[in-house]
């Protein structure tokens, strides 16, 4: 069964600092995608990438950039320079078939100014 | 462009009490989604429809109804509402093709007393 864990429940840094979150997961399909979502503050969830199992190049959106290994089964998240409004809580998620989601526990990030 | 819209956005119900909350989408889209999100547990999927008419399971369906008699509304009913379902409730919708990112509803905060 597909799985996903984000073992780093809460990041604290402080501003300006670079952070990553960690995201591994599991499954036995041979095609499958990787999502990442934000949670700000206010509670709606925001979709940021979507990553499929046979595209492995890195990505870069301003200060954002993920990272995927197959060979790790991981798609982790790296934020550069951080900012205070990036506090949020991140979820990763995999697809199951191609109807539903898995999603992480979440990673909850706090930047401090 | 109202995208996924949850009603109501906040109740309490009394254990026993029984509520539907309302999502509704103008995107068009085939799939929809009903998760719950609670501390440290990520958001689970409670049920799910891939098209009008259609309902399946999802991960945590025990206690749920849903309905998708229209294509753009997807009910979510508690039949005998109990404090093991105070959560956060949030809609989601896809497009038919697969694999494409969902689109959330700003939740439902629900508290059984």
């Amino acid at each position: 069964a597909q799985k996903v864990t984000q073992a780093q429940t809460e990041i604290s840094v402080v501003e300006k600092e670079d952070v990553t979150l960690d995201c591994v997961y599991e499954t036995r399909d041979t095609t499958y995608y990787l999502f990442w979502y934000k949670q700000p503050p206010s509670g709606e969830l925001v979709f940021l990438i979507r990553r499929n199992s046979f595209d492995e190049q890195n990505e870069i959106s301003g200060r954002y950039s993920w990272n995927f290994q197959k060979s790790t089964s991981s798609f982790n998240f790296t934020i550069t320079a951080s900012q205070v409004v990036d506090s949020a809580v991140y979820f990763c998620a995999l697809t199951q078939g191609a109807q539903k989601l898995v999603f992480g526990q979440g990673t909850r990030l706090t930047i401090n100014p | 462009n109202a995208g996924v819209t949850q009603t109501p956005k906040f109740r309490v119900l009394k254990t026993g009490q029984s509520m539907t909350l309302l999502c509704a989408q103008d995107m068009n889209h085939e799939y929809m989604y009903w998760y719950r999100q609670d501390p440290g547990m990520g958001l689970r999927l409670i049920h799910y429809s891939v098209g009008e008419g259609t309902t399946a399971k999802g991960e945590v369906p025990d206690g749920y109804n849903v309905s998708r008699l229209k294509k753009q509304n997807f009910l979510l009913g508690l039949e005998s509402a109990a404090p093991s379902q105070t959560s956060v409730y949030f809609c989601a919708s896809s497009p038919v093709w697969g694999y494409q990112p969902q689109h959330f509803g700003d939740g439902t905060r629900l508290s059984i007393l």
